[in-house]
């Protein structure tokens, strides 16, 4: 069972354009939606984490909108770069709970130059 | 403190061999996850700790598989009798415990069993 489940697998976006990356969820207990970035040979970093009491978190060119009814989030990158270049992964947690956290399958990104 | 250490950073072994890793947390952090990457997959959750205490051991995890954190500080993967199938990288993380908590991630250890 894929508790969350993320869209789409792989994703090519001009530079300066805006890239989209998907999730949706199934355990309404979820209470931390957190995405993380990882780089070829690198650990996953996080990258911008939003709860569901908000909408929309910004953090520089990354937004996170959060739609509760739908369970569904996502992640947009304005005017995206070369070195965005990377997989993204969604994921969730329970930390009302103290929880581990559940990660998505995956994004890979690639920004045309 | 410049992070999440795991050592080794790659490993190749025979099938049928056992293999030990170690993950050095930052040394605040009171919770540490194992997680298990495959090529093209988002990481598997393994097991986690809270200071010294196993707290969920995923179904993954076979019989073959254990970890270890004495003291709360480093912990241990170790995988015996290691099968094809247990090729992957190796993920560590640390965090603080309850909300808002950011999980840092090591560079992970890839095993590669031939």
């Amino acid at each position: 069972q894929q508790q969350v489940k993320q869209s789409p697998q792989s994703l090519i976006v001009q530079k300066g354009g805006i890239s989209i990356i998907n999730c949706a969820y199934e355990n309404t207990a979820f209470d931390y939606f957190p995405w993380y970035q990882q780089f070829p040979g690198k650990g996953p970093a996080l990258l911008i984490a939003i709860r569901p009491d908000v909408s929309e978190k910004k953090e520089g060119r990354f937004t996170i909108s959060f739609n509760k009814s739908a369970k569904q989030f996502s992640l947009h990158i304005m005017d995206s770069q070369p070195g965005d270049s990377a997989t993204y992964f969604c994921a969730a947690s329970r930390t009302n709970r103290d929880d581990k956290i559940i990660f998505g399958k995956g994004t890979r990104l690639h920004i045309l130059p | 403190d410049t992070g999440v250490s795991q050592d080794p950073r790659h490993k190749i072994t025979k099938r049928g061999q056992n293999v030990t890793f170690r993950c050095d947390p930052i040394s605040e952090h009171n919770r540490l996850y194992w997680y298990r990457q495959t090529l093209g997959q988002g990481p598997e959750f393994l097991t986690y700790f809270q200071n010294e205490a196993q707290l969920e051991k995923s179904r993954l995890l076979s019989d073959r598989f254990s970890a270890e954190r004495p003291k709360g500080s480093f912990s241990t993967l170790e995988i015996q009798r290691t099968e094809q199938g247990d090729s992957a990288m190796y993920l560590c993380a640390s965090s603080f415990s309850g909300v808002d908590t950011e999980a840092f991630f090591g560079q992970g250890t890839r095993l590669t069993v031939v």
